[in-house]
């Protein structure tokens, strides 16, 4: 299957910090890009979808403001934690799809980053 | 409203034994229906998945079966080994609105030497 590179796999900072996060499709074009997070033993929450040169979109009770999103190519999204505060700490995942494909079928998912604030 | 409902939340199964995970969704709009393995510290990692024009659908060990008037799919892992102890994810998604996957709760499965 196709490969999509999370950058970094853990990271830990200050509280009060910015934090940008990587998500790379290797091996495709990513026209669409989605932004996860999971708490422990929980399931993956769905952040915010971004297309590749438009505004992402929010999912309801994320503050855009706090979360970052570009999607400058069709191989590269980043997630931005900004002022991060102990809260924010938790498992973010990104995934990938190809929506010109006609199977449109998988989404390919990162292998996560741990952030840690403290 | 959570839009995929899994069960059970954890599963303990001896070596050798079937584990069965289940799904039900409401939306029937859903029209693609992916089971994802997580490994702790991992992203998921799709398993297999199926489209509701089939019934059932069978990759070795794995096979999902789909009840689309029920509005139900579930995953049989057979023959269970412990290196398929992990978390199990069922997702459904449509066309359109960005092709979004809608997750389950997930299920902790553990298998018993």
């Amino acid at each position: 299957g196709a490969v999509v590179s999370q950058h970094p796999s853990w990271v830990i900072c200050k509280s009060g910090t910015s934090v940008k996060i990587e998500c790379r499709s290797l091996d495709f074009q990513a026209t669409t890009m989605f932004w996860y997070r999971q708490f422990p033993k929980q399931s993956l929450m769905l952040m915010a979808t971004s297309n590749e040169g438009s505004k992402a979109t929010y999912e309801q009770g994320v503050e855009k403001d706090k979360f970052l999103i570009n999607h400058a190519s069709l191989t590269l999204s980043t997630l931005t934690v900004t002022s991060a505060h102990p809260e924010d700490s938790s498992f973010y995942i990104c995934s990938a799809r190809d929506l010109r494909d006609p199977q449109w079928t998988e989404a390919f998912f990162g292998q996560g980053t741990r952030l840690t604030v403290v | 409203q959570q839009q995929v409902k899994q069960s059970p939340q954890s599963l303990i199964v001896q070596k050798g034994g079937i584990s069965i995970i289940n799904c039900a969704y409401e939306n029937t709009a859903f029209d693609y229906f992916p089971w994802y393995q997580q490994f702790p510290g991992k992203g998921p990692a799709l398993l297999i998945a199926i489209r509701p024009d089939v019934s059932e659908k069978k990759e070795g060990r794995f096979t999902i079966s789909f009840n689309k008037s029920a509005k139900q799919f579930s995953l049989h892992i057979m023959d269970s080994q412990p290196g398929d102890s992990a978390t199990y994810f069922c997702a459904a998604s449509r066309k359109h609105n960005f092709n979004k996957f809608y997750f389950g709760s997930g299920t902790k499965l553990n298998v018993k030497p």
